[in-house]
């Protein structure tokens, strides 16, 4: 069973378009997170939400707009997308944040044309 | 802004081998956490450690974190093939709301 589970795995699009991302999670977790990895693998943190509320918003520019629905659910909207947009977005979980573990999905890689 | 410094960033060995690599911050953190990522998969925690000088044994992985809690080690002996990967670390950053940083990583290559 996956635990964390994200959609699409790739996603390519011209640039000034609109994509969606979405992730949901079957470990009853509370937190959840957005993570954007660029071409030289460096992991950064971009929103979390704990039971659908926003805790961490990590300067990320406007076009990006997270949404949970509930606390299984994080998805991740992104507008006018632009070169700079391209990288891999992980979605994770963990039980309350903090030093918890996090759980990562596979990743989505994003190209923008 | 805390930082982590991970060293080294590319690390190619022959089977057999020993290695260590390194976490290095000037800030403190509560707790570090240790990830390996593989292609195409996101990363999968190996272990957290939380108290300063505190020592965690995953079978042939030695993870350390530092007396002062700015830094750990990750030791691993008799490399295998199978240990290949990107080794992350991540620290939980202290007060106000609570994340993870991590460092750029550290690309392990275990050649048989």
């Amino acid at each position: 069973d996956t635990a964390v589970s994200q959609t699409p795995k790739y996603l390519v699009t011209q640039m000034g378009n609109d994509k969606s991302i979405k992730c949901e999670q079957n470990l009853g977790h509370d937190t959840m997170y957005w993570y954007k990895q660029d071409s030289k693998k460096f992991l950064k943190i971009m929103f979390s939400y704990n039971n659908k509320e926003l805790i961490i918003n990590e300067t990320v520019p406007n076009r990006f707009s997270p949404k949970s629905p509930d606390k299984a659910h994080l998805n991740l909207h992104i507008n006018s997308l632009e070169l700079g947009d391209s990288a891999v977005y992980f979605c994770a979980s963990s039980p309350r944040g903090g030093k918890e573990p996090q759980h990562f999905g596979d990743g989505t890689r994003l190209s923008i044309l | 802004t805390q930082l982590l410094e991970q060293s080294p960033q590319f690390l190619s060995i022959q089977e057999g081998e020993n290695l260590t690599v390194y976490c290095n911050s000037s800030s403190v953190f509560s707790s570090l956490q240790w990830y390996r990522q593989e292609p195409g998969e996101g990363p999968v925690l190996l272990v957290t450690v939380v108290t300063g000088g505190e020592v965690k044994k995953l079978k042939r992985l030695t993870f350390q974190f530092g007396d002062a809690r700015k830094d750990s080690s990750l030791h691993i002996t008799a490399a295998q093939p199978g240990d290949t990967g990107l080794y992350l670390c991540a620290g939980e950053t202290q007060g106000g709301s609570e994340k993870l940083v991590f460092g750029k990583g550290t690309k392990l290559t275990v050649n048989p």
